[in-house]
């Protein structure tokens, strides 16, 4: 069965500092992997999907994911946290050719100025 | 572009009452979503549409919950009669068919508590 892990429930970096958030996943076949981020009393928004091709993706708002096969994880990182970025994130796996979303846990990013 | 909308945005209902939840998506977006988010978990899908049709529900609660999507455009999902279990947040998302770009595009939800 599809699921998806992300270890840490909350977590806390002081502004300026980098940023990394884990996540791993559980698939038969190659995953579709997204983060998203859902900002207080907002929907979810879309950070960055990977498909194929080039494992490191951009997304936006300067966030970055790394696709590692071997480790099955999609971790998401940012070098320098702004006070913005406070929020709760997720990730996501999606069976190709669906169009259907299987979202973690979340992540919550707390930040001090 | 306008967002996806969504209402009521909260809801205080007793256990045992029905509620409904109303859902605009963005134009032209033809497949919509309605998700559950029980505080401290992720999304969980209930029940997909294209257009007015349903391509997923096997996680929808059908003895208590219903949705549906007339003229493919706006949606409600309904929950009679409720359980303290249900207390969550509701999100619809919409997105556009046939791309698998996964980017679906969410609401603001509606949360729900029941007492």
């Amino acid at each position: 069965a599809q699921s998806v892990t992300q270890p840490d429930i909350h977590i806390t970096v002081s502004e300026g500092a980098s940023l990394e958030l884990r996540c791993n996943y559980s698939y038969g076949a190659t995953p579709y992997l997204f983060w998203y981020v859902q900002s207080p009393g907002q929907g979810l928004q879309l950070l960055l999907k990977y498909f194929s091709g080039d494992t490191l993706v951009q997304g936006i708002k300067g966030f970055e994911a790394e696709f590692k096969r071997s480790q099955s994880s999609f971790n998401l990182r940012k070098p320098s946290v702004h006070w913005s970025d406070a929020a709760e994130y997720f990730c996501a796996v999606g069976p190709p050719d669906t169009d259907k979303l299987i979202f973690g846990t979340g992540t919550r990013l707390q930040v001090f100025p | 572009e306008a967002g996806v909308a969504q209402s009521p945005r909260y809801k205080i209902i007793e256990k045992r009452q029905s509620v409904a939840f109303w859902c605009n998506p963005i134009s032209g977006h033809a497949t919509l979503y309605w998700y559950q988010q029980i505080l401290g978990q992720g999304p969980k899908l209930l029940i997909q549409f294209q257009n007015n049709g349903v391509v997923d529900d096997s996680q929808l609660p059908k003895d208590r919950f219903s949705a549906e999507r007339l003229k493919g455009v706006d949606s409600t999902l309904k929950i009679q009669p409720a359980k303290l279990e249900d207390s969550a947040v509701y999100l619809c998302a919409s997105s556009l068919p046939g791309t698998y770009s996964y980017e679906q595009y969410f609401g603001p939800g509606t949360r729900l508590t029941v007492t």
